[in-house]
Parts: C-alpha cells; structure tokens; sequence
C-alpha cells in the first residue's frame, strides 16, 4: 500500500521560502499525479497545485506566480517550493496521490509556521 | 474558479440516526466523457482527509456501505444512513472537472 510523508522545516521566516519534500513508498511515483493541498489553521482545504510524474505541472492561479512544484523519479518524492511567504501561507501541508478515482493517498500533513 | 458550496456548516446527529449532507457547484460538473468529477472526503479529528466517494456515487474501497453519494449536475448529496461514533469530523466535497481543484467549505459531523 503506498504511503506518503512530508518533511521539511517547521518554522520558516517571512519573505523566505518555504521548501518542503514528500517521499512515496510502497508504490512508484510513476503514472499519477501528485498534489499538495494546505489546510490553515481552523480552517478548509486548498489547493496548491500537481506535478505529473513525467514532470508536467499546474498551480494554482492564486499561488502560481510564487509556487515551483518538482519530482525526482529516481528517489520517489516530489517537492514544493512556495517563496515570499507570509503568516497568511502558515498551514499544514498535505501531500496527495491522484488517480483515476481522486485523492486516494495522503501524507500525514507538516504543519508549517511562518514567523521571525 | 468553482465555487463549492456546502450546507450545513455542522451536523449533530445521534448514533443509529440517518444525516445528509449537500453540495452545490457553480458549474456543472459533467464532463463530456461522461463522468462527474464530484469526491467526498472525510477528516477525522486529527487526521488528514481520507477519500470515500468518487465521481459521485462509488465507494471507495473499503467504505462502508452505509455512505452513499447521490447528484448530478451541480447538485449532490452524501448521506449516511446510520451514524456511527466513528463518523465524526469534517467532510468535504470536491470538484475535479476544472482546474484549480475547488473544495467546499466543509461540514463538522458531531454525535449528541
């Protein structure tokens, strides 16, 4: 059963880029996609955007211009990269398999604190 | 965007009895293949999101049949047919149909 896990900083300045990785195991990274999804304290989901595992990628209209979304098929993992961040990007940060049936794996979630 | 709409916020229903919880989009979500990208999501306290519904009405495996997904369209409804204890949390549905990937706001399932 393939399993997913974040990790990455817990604590990430203001203005300085939040960088985070999720690791696939028990299953390939090849023939998904793969999202990450942030959840703001008390509050909903959102989405930040996939990667394809050949590397073909789609953002969010509201994050796109900060958010760089890559995978290394060899080690399994896809990472984010989310710069000029702000309190407002403090969030637990999902990362998520999609298949044909939806989001049917997901990691654990990180919970990333913006602050100095 | 899709706008996903979810009523109610929360829900207290009692063990044994049936809740019911509605979806609404502001675009149809049937796609011209003819699938309906609507999944319903459930996060238990603590937990992250597990998958229970796709394209409307199936199951995921290992759900049990006591959910079930119903709609068309722009107007869907995930309903449970006898509320157990381990039913609680937040539920979400979600459109896939149009990029971004919209979520509604949420319901909170509670037991009295």
């Amino acid at each position: 059963q393939v399993q997913l896990q974040e990790s990455g900083p817990g604590l990430v300045k203001p203005s300085e880029t939040l960088s985070l990785t999720c690791t696939v195991s028990g299953g390939s990274i090849n023939n998904y996609y793969w999202s990450w999804i942030r959840q703001p304290p008390g509050k909903g989901l959102e989405w930040i955007g996939y990667i394809y595992y050949s590397g073909s990628t789609n953002y969010s209209p509201s994050l796109k211009s900060r958010v760089t979304i890559s995978v290394d098929t060899s080690r399994n993992q896809f990472s984010l990269k989310l710069n000029s961040v702000t309190a407002a990007d403090t969030a637990v940060y999902y990362c998520a398999r999609f298949g044909n049936k939806g989001a049917a794996a997901w990691g654990q979630g990180t919970l990333v604190t913006v602050s100095s | 965007d899709i706008l996903m709409t979810q009523t109610p916020l929360s829900l207290s229903v009692t063990p044994g009895q049936p809740a019911s919880i509605s979806c609404k989009s502001s675009q149809s979500l049937l796609h011209s293949d003819g699938k309906t990208y609507l999944y319903w999501y459930l996060q238990k306290p603590g937990q992250s999101p597990q998958l229970l519904i796709y394209e409307v009405s199936n199951r995921f495996s290992g759900v049990p049949d006591r959910f079930s997904g119903s709609g068309s369209g722009t107007d869907f409804t995930l309903k449970i047919s006898r509320v157990e204890a381990e039913d609680v949390g937040v539920y979400y549905c979600m459109q896939s149909i149009q990029l971004p990937l919209t979520f509604g706001g949420g319901t909170k399932v509670e037991i009295k």
